[in-house]
């Protein structure tokens, strides 16, 4: 099977503007979970999705935001950066059914985003 | 809530050295312990997970880690590293009852001299 995938890789982008990075799961998982990670905050949860619905929710404010499609193709997307947006935004999908939680994520390579 | 604490940020063996990174946790229910590795310029791997059952867990690579309920740990270990070795290690803990959320350590930075 092929990895998660994430894209674009890279993204310089500048302060104000908005982003949108995009994820696809290992084919047959539907739960796509979304983190953070900067030098110094290590890796930081975002949020998850399941079946199109958000599941859970990390401690971030509401310009980071996502979606997941009926394909389980995963969308976050960041409003107004600021310049501490900078990090590697991993992605990771599982194979978890709704009803248990005993799964295993399997991360993409990220997308680094740089702010300017 | 989960949270997860990794005792070293930076440990230097040389090669053939045994290896043991600390990992403790807190969760007030059942959960899921896991180590990744970050090799240089790679994506996050998992190196071993446990769920249940044998508390001694073997990975990939010769990595293996034990689970005691009782100290919250789940320490990391490898009789013998190789330069090959040389990454960022991660440990994880996700609650049974946690969608979806994995909390992380802080890392270990692992370098193994030749």
């Amino acid at each position: 099977k092929a990895g998660v995938t994430q894209t674009p890789r890279y993204l310089i982008k500048t302060r104000g503007q908005q982003v949108t990075l995009s994820c696809s799961p290992i084919s047959g998982h539907r739960s796509v979970s979304w983190y953070q990670q900067t030098p110094g905050q290590g890796l930081q949860f975002l949020f998850e999705y399941f079946s199109e619905t958000q599941r859970n929710k990390g401690n971030f404010p509401g310009r980071f935001s996502g979606r997941q499609f009926s394909n389980s193709r995963s969308e976050m997307n960041v409003s107004t950066l600021e310049l501490g947006d900078s990090a590697l935004y991993l992605c990771a999908s599982s194979s978890s059914t709704g009803t248990s939680y005993t799964d295993t994520q399997y991360f993409g390579p990220g997308t680094r985003l740089t702010v300017l | 809530a989960q949270s997860v604490s990794q005792h070293n940020h930076h440990v230097i063996l040389s090669e053939a050295a045994s290896l043991e990174l600390g990992c403790n946790y807190s969760y007030g229910g059942t959960v899921n312990l896991f180590w990744y590795v970050q090799y240089p310029g790679q994506h996050l791997q998992l190196l071993l997970k446990y769920f249940s059952g044998d508390p001694l867990v073997k990975g990939i690579k010769g990595f293996e880690a034990e689970f005691i309920k009782s100290k919250f740990s789940f320490n990391l270990r490898k009789p013998s590293v190789q330069w090959s070795d040389t990454a960022e290690y991660f440990c994880a803990v996700k609650g049974n009852t946690n969608a979806g959320k994995s909390t992380f350590g802080d890392g270990t930075t692992l370098t193994v001299k030749p």
